[in-house]
This record gives structure tokens, sequence and C-alpha cells, in this order.
């Protein structure tokens, strides 16, 4: 069974880096068939895709994010993480990791964000 | 990016009941769909992918269906555990985008 175990602090001073990880057990983070994704879940605002990093370590960013985002793979340990700086206060939400995993379905090719980490509660404070 | 579109944005139902929800994309993704069910302080589950394929251990009461720009997600008979909030989300591109979500109330 695969699970996602996230990790690291709930609240982030503003101007200072979000820092989040996130473990992966019963599945491989260098899996060829997985992104390994952040999204977040802003008060008001619904889910927002953050990005992935793949198995080769090549990563994609939401273009809103791209200037403050890294998102990192350390399959050592089977994680990956999430650094996001210079935060404000509207960056105050639920971060969730996730797996958006290919589904191969009679020749055709379909992604599903199919497990998620329980989600961070991040509070940017002044 | 891909908007996603869904209506309606809550919606008040018994117990029995069957209920549809919409989900439109601003442009033309395929089947590339999924829909997900979030329930308070939990993080969301996928109940669907492909537009119409259940995930594993989903109950049958849930289907989906459409292609293109156009999709429902119908529960045929609403259970106590099925009220929650859905959402849809589209696997066709990156950034993955989701609808605003539907809020299934009693």
């Amino acid at each position: 069974q695969v699970q996602l175990q996230q990790s690291g602090p709930g609240l982030v001073k503003s101007s200072q880096t979000l820092s989040l990880t996130c473990t992966v057990s019963g599945a491989s983070v260098t899996s060829t068939d997985s992104y390994w994704t952040w999204i977040r879940q802003v008060p008001g605002k619904g889910l927002e895709w953050i990005g992935f990093i793949s198995y080769r370590g090549s990563t994609n960013y939401n273009p809103s994010l791209k200037s403050r985002l890294a998102i990192s793979v350390d399959s050592s340990k089977n994680q990956f993480s999430l650094n996001l700086s210079s935060v404000t206060a509207a960056d105050t939400g639920v971060y969730y990791c996730l797996r958006d995993r290919l589904y191969s379905i009679s020749r055709y090719y379909y992604y599903a964000m199919d497990v998620w980490g329980q989600g961070t509660t991040v509070t940017v404070s002044s | 990016d891909i908007q996603m579109t869904q209506s309606p944005s809550s919606l008040s139902a018994s117990v029995g009941d069957r209920v549809t929800i919409t989900c439109r994309a601003s442009q033309g993704i395929v089947n590339a769909l999924g829909w997900y069910q979030q329930k308070p302080g939990k993080a969301p589950k996928c109940l669907i992918y492909a537009a119409s394929i259940l995930q594993s251990g989903v109950p049958s009461r849930f289907s989906g269906r459409g292609s293109g720009t156009e999709f429902t997600l119908t529960i045929s008979s609403l259970q106590p555990e099925d009220f929650a909030t859905y959402y849809c989300g589209q696997h066709n591109s990156h950034p993955r985008t989701f609808g605003q979500g539907t809020q299934v109330e009693i």
C-alpha cells in the first residue's frame, strides 16, 4: 500500500522560505510511471497545482510560483521536497504532496492523482 | 491554462437521491479528467480517472461520463458518507487545474 507522509513546519514567517518534505512508502520516487507533485488549497481559491518532479529529476512548476519555487528529490531517502521562498500571507493554506500516476488501460494511458499525503496546514505570519 | 468550471457550486440532497455534478473544460481534454472527493479536514481522494474509470475500492454507485469539454459525475443513490465536496481536475496537460468544487450537503 502506497503512503505519503508529510513533514515540516506549520508556521513560517513572512519573507522566509517554506520547506516541506514528503516521504514515500510502498513505491519508489524513481518509478517511471509517476510525477511526484505538490498541490495547495488556499482559502477561497480551491485547489492550486504547484508543480512536480519526475523520476528523472526533471521539474515542472506553476508559472505563478516558478520564480520562488524549488522541488527536489532524495532517492536515497525516498523523499521529495518543496521549497517556496519569500512567502507572504497569500501562501497560507493547506499543502499536499501526492502521486500523479500513469495508468495503462487497453493501450491507452491516463493519469490519476491517486495517493495523497495527509496535508500540512501552513500559516505565514508577519 | 485550462479552466475547469463545475456546477452547481453546492446542492442539497437526501439519502437515496440521485445526484449529478457537471464539469466543463475551457478546451478539449479528450477524457483526461478525474473526480475527487474531499471531506472536512482530509485530503482529496481520487474516485474516478479517465472520465469514467472507477478507482480501486470506490463504490459502484459513483459513475463518470463525458469527453471533450463536458463531463458528469453521478452518485446513483446518495449515502450518508457521500456528503462531501467534489472536485473535477484535468489531467490533459500541466499545469493541472481543478474546478472550484461542489459541496453536497443535506
